[in-house]
């Protein structure tokens, strides 16, 4: 089993919507989380953390339900620049400090 | 300059040679990781280092062996390359000096393709 599961989409939706992806993990002793984004042939950078009491960052909104094990990730008035695949990214407590597991990522296809 | 610098950017190699994949950093962090990145897999992690004399292994480290030649320098090896190690591979840094926010650096990503 995979320690953290995405919806490998892809989303393609129009300038202006909103989106949303879900991500859950498996390790309940999980500590922190993360949504790293992925522009195509360049490298993850981190885009936000994931608190317990949800955050927002501009148009970018996180939410997290650990009794559920489940993250998201929300998108408003989503701009062409948008487009890339979004990482959620698990820190184990469990293991060395420092471990983060990776999901395979979502593909978000923005469309003018 | 890229902080994080991998070389080479891109590589073919045969099956059976053996190919070295090096990561250098000017951001002074003190950890280092390789992962590769395979379609439809994510980013999986190789091997990891917390400092010069402290080298973990990742979830995937057979076929691979790595040297951390320097606080600056990271290098990941195939001593001899295998078709299905045709991937993406990423190095990475993180600052855990100051205590940790999560965030890990990558390189620009080195592929290699192995026939």
């Amino acid at each position: 089993r995979k320690e953290v599961e995405q919806d490998p989409g892809p989303f393609n939706v129009p300038e202006g919507a909103t989106v949303a992806f879900n991500c859950t993990y498996s390790n309940s002793a999980s500590q922190s989380f993360f949504w790293y984004r992925q522009d195509c042939r360049k490298e993850p950078k981190l885009l936000m953390s994931v608190y317990s009491s949800g955050n927002e960052d501009g148009r970018f909104t996180a939410q997290l339900n650990r009794a559920s094990q489940y993250i998201s990730l929300l998108i408003r008035d989503s701009k062409l620049s948008d487009s890339a695949t979004y990482l959620c990214v698990v820190n184990d407590r469990g293991s060395t400090l420092g471990r983060l597991y990776f999901g395979r990522g979502t593909q978000l296809t923005v469309w003018p | 300059d890229a902080d994080v610098t991998q070389t080479p950017r891109n590589r073919i190699t045969k099956t059976g040679k053996r190919i070295m994949l090096e990561c250098s950093q000017t951001k002074g962090h003190d950890r280092m990781y390789w992962y590769r990145q395979d379609p439809g897999l994510g980013l999986r992690l190789i091997y990891y280092s917390f400092d010069v004399k402290d080298i973990n292994k990742g979830e995937i480290s057979d076929g691979y062996s790595v040297s951390r030649q320097a606080q600056a320098k990271f290098s990941l090896s195939l001593e001899s390359a295998i078709p299905n190690q045709t991937a993406l591979y990423f190095c990475a840094t993180s600052d855990t000096r100051q205590g940790w926010t999560g965030e890990l650096f990558f390189g620009e990503g080195s592929r290699l393709t192995v026939l």
